[in-house]
């Protein structure tokens, strides 16, 4: 079994819509990510999670909000979708050196 | 400016050809240095750290100039499996990715 998952895989959705991305990870590390990927862009951090009760805005904030529900679970919600928020979603984790970060499989949104 | 930049190819190589990447990065205050490969479609996944001194993996030899805030990648002996794209990666207080260059091998 993967040790990051991430679900949906797929979603496609309308403006204006509230959405919501859950990652979980069985690797019991402290440390998670929220990253978008656009092409000719490469990753960038939308928000970080040292442990559960300390969450971190990261590049490109605006627009989203996370929740970490437990160690293992950091979801990402689009409060209001909008279509330049199409974009492959990448969740992370790492631990507490955060030397290594180990991706989930992506969720593919598209916003219409 | 981008933080972290790479050209981003595509780099089109024979295999068994010889193939280096390059990265500069822009906050001199990076601490830790990374190539991360990435298939089609797919998580990026970490190919190796790349220390002061250089270090190599294989085939593979990342080098590290921090005067000139520059990385580099070698690949040697190229495999159709090296095909992908590889993104920089540095890190200050969080991981800043470069766009990625992307690599094809061809028989």
């Amino acid at each position: 079994d993967a040790d990051v998952t991430q679900t949906p895989r797929n979603r496609i959705t309308k403006t204006g819509k509230r959405i919501m991305l859950e990652c979980s990870q069985t690797k019991g590390h402290d440390r998670m990510y929220w990253y978008r990927q656009d092409p000719g862009l490469g990753l960038r951090l939308i928000y970080y999670s040292f442990d559960v009760k300390d969450i971190n805005k990261g590049e490109i904030s605006d627009g989203y909000s996370v929740s970490r529900q437990a160690q293992a679970k950091f979801s990402l919600s689009l409060e209001s979708a909008i279509p330049n928020q199409t974009a492959l979603y990448f969740c992370a984790t790492s631990d507490r050196a955060g030397e290594t970060q180990y991706f989930g499989p992506g969720t593919r949104l598209l916003v219409l | 400016r981008k933080e972290v930049e790479q050209d981003p190819g595509p780099f089109n190589v024979p295999e068994g050809a010889t193939v280096a990447f390059n990265c500069t990065y822009s906050n001199s205050a990076s601490q830790s240095f990374f190539w991360y490969r990435q298939d089609c479609r797919k998580e990026p996944k970490l190919l190796m750290s790349v220390y002061s001194s250089g270090n190599e993996d294989g085939r593979f030899t990342a080098q590290l100039n921090r005067a000139s805030q520059y990385i580099s990648l070698l690949i040697r002996d190229s495999k159709l499996s090296d095909s992908a794209t590889y993104l920089c990666v540095v890190r200050h207080n969080d991981m800043r990715f470069g766009a990625g260059t992307r690599l094809t091998v061809k028989p």
